[in-house]
């Protein structure tokens, strides 16, 4: 078992709704979580970061973490082409330790 | 502020031969990862530098180096190539690591063993 598990992709939603990808993670020790987007042939960057339980928003992103169930989520609202990328899940322990999901590729369609 | 700068950004080189990456971090970042990406492993962790010493190791090869410089700096070096180690390899800096500090990845080094 991958210690960070993403949700099979590939995901297609239509312009205009929403996305949702999921992350459950084993390592119990994993304090922060975080999204990176990733274009195709570009290197990975972040827009998300999650700490404590509960959501957390930033315009048309909601991260949501539930460390007692092991379950980190993302929402995309009003979802757009340009959010077409593949999507990476990674939980850091405090002590540094960084272990990324194999990520969910997602296709917005026009 | 300048991102995280990884050179070069292509490299081909035949098996049995070495090679050395190198990756300047974000200004003030102390914290170095490097990472192996290809289509079928994903994302995969080679090891952390932070104040010039390793802190973290991933499950690679001894064959799989690296080192941090005074100024964080950081370089990678791959000896005795095998074709599988052809990837795109991915530097990330951060202020530090296990503090809830994001990482800031580079453009990655695209390596192609021939």
């Amino acid at each position: 078992q991958k210690e960070v598990e993403q949700n099979s992709g590939p995901l297609s939603v239509p312009e205009g709704a929403i996305a949702s990808l999921n992350c459950t993670y084993s390592d119990r020790g994993s304090q922060s979580f975080f999204w990176y987007r990733q274009y195709s042939g570009k290197s990975p960057e972040l827009i998300m970061s999650i700490y404590s339980n509960g959501d957390k928003e930033d315009g048309r992103f909601t991260a949501q973490l539930n460390k007692a169930s092991q379950y980190v989520s993302l929402l995309i609202r009003d979802s757009q082409p340009s959010d077409s990328a593949t999507y990476l899940c990674a939980g850091d322990t405090n002590a540094g330790k960084s272990t990324f999901g194999d990520g969910t590729t997602l296709t917005v369609k026009p | 502020k300048a991102g995280v700068t990884q050179t070069p950004r292509y490299l081909i080189k035949t098996r049995g031969q070495q090679v050395t990456l190198s990756c300047s971090p974000i200004s003030g970042h102390r914290s170095v990862s490097w990472y192996q990406q290809t289509p079928g492993q994903g994302l995969q962790f080679l090891f952390e530098y932070f104040s010039e010493t390793q802190r973290n190791k991933g499950n690679f090869p001894g064959r799989f180096s690296g080192r941090q410089f005074s100024n964080s700096r950081s370089e990678m070096n791959v000896s005795t190539l095998e074709l599988g180690d052809s990837a795109l390899y991915l530097c990330a800096s951060s202020a530090d690591r296990g503090m809830g500090q994001p990482q800031h990845f580079g453009d990655g080094t695209r390596l192609s063993i021939l």
